[in-house]
């Protein structure tokens, strides 16, 4: 079984609508992360969060919202989806290795694709 | 402001040959660099971390080595195979270790049979 699982993997919905992707893990780490990759500007960090109390915005959170519920599950909201949001969606987790000794070594989802029409 | 850069874009080789991929980075105060692979349309797989304080990493035909005061890192790939096709993205933490990853916009490698 997969450690981090993402859902749905693939979705089109129109402008304007609300959406929501979720992300779960049973890896045990405190520290989730939801990025967004786009042909030809790579990988960008939209919010993370260290644990259920702590969530801070990455570089490009405007027109995105979280919801961390549970130490394994932390979710995207795209409140009004617009087409420049159209992009593939990774959730990733890790360990800040203070004991660990992973050293936030980051560990990803399968991705979900979004297509805004 | 810190930027991953990855060169070359994209790089085809014959199968069985060795080859480097690189990796720059402009600001040198950095916790980690973590390297992943990624095929077409699927997720990041980590291939290996390095530790701001070590050289290098070693995974199979896998070596990744870390020169920080120059602010790049190299990801060696022995004997190629066709299975290595994907695209190689090489990745910082900040010295803070904020677990906040910037990322290049990685090397597309093609192993020929």
């Amino acid at each position: 079984d997969a450690d981090v699982t993402q859902t749905p993997r693939n979705r089109i919905t129109k402008t304007g609508k609300r959406i929501m992707l979720e992300c779960s893990q049973t890896k045990g780490h405190d520290r989730m992360y939801w990025y967004r990759q786009d042909p030809g500007l790579g990988l960008r960090l939209i919010y993370y969060s260290f644990d259920v109390k702590d969530i801070n915005k990455g570089e490009i959170s405007d027109g995105y919202s979280v919801s961390r519920q549970a130490q394994a599950k932390f979710s995207l909201s795209l409140e009004s989806a617009i087409p420049n949001q159209t992009a593939l969606y990774f959730c990733a987790t890790s360990d800040p290795g203070l004991a660990g000794g992973s050293y936030n070594e980051q560990f990803f989802g399968p991705g979900t694709r979004l297509t805004v029409l | 402001k810190q930027e991953v850069t990855q060169i070359p874009a994209a790089l085809s080789v014959p199968e069985g040959e060795n080859l480097v991929l690189n990796c720059s980075f402009t600001d040198s105060a950095i916790y980690n660099l973590q390297w992943f692979r990624q095929d077409p349309g699927k997720g990041l797989t980590s291939l290996l971390l390095i530790q701001s304080s070590q050289r290098e990493q070693t995974s199979g035909r896998l070596n990744a080595s870390l020169d920080k005061s120059s602010g790049r890192s190299t990801l060696y790939i022995a004997a190629s195979q066709p299975g290595d096709s994907a695209t190689y993205l090489c990745a910082v933490i900040g010295s803070g270790n904020t677990g906040k990853l910037i990322f290049g916009q990685g090397t597309t490698l093609q192993v020929k049979p």
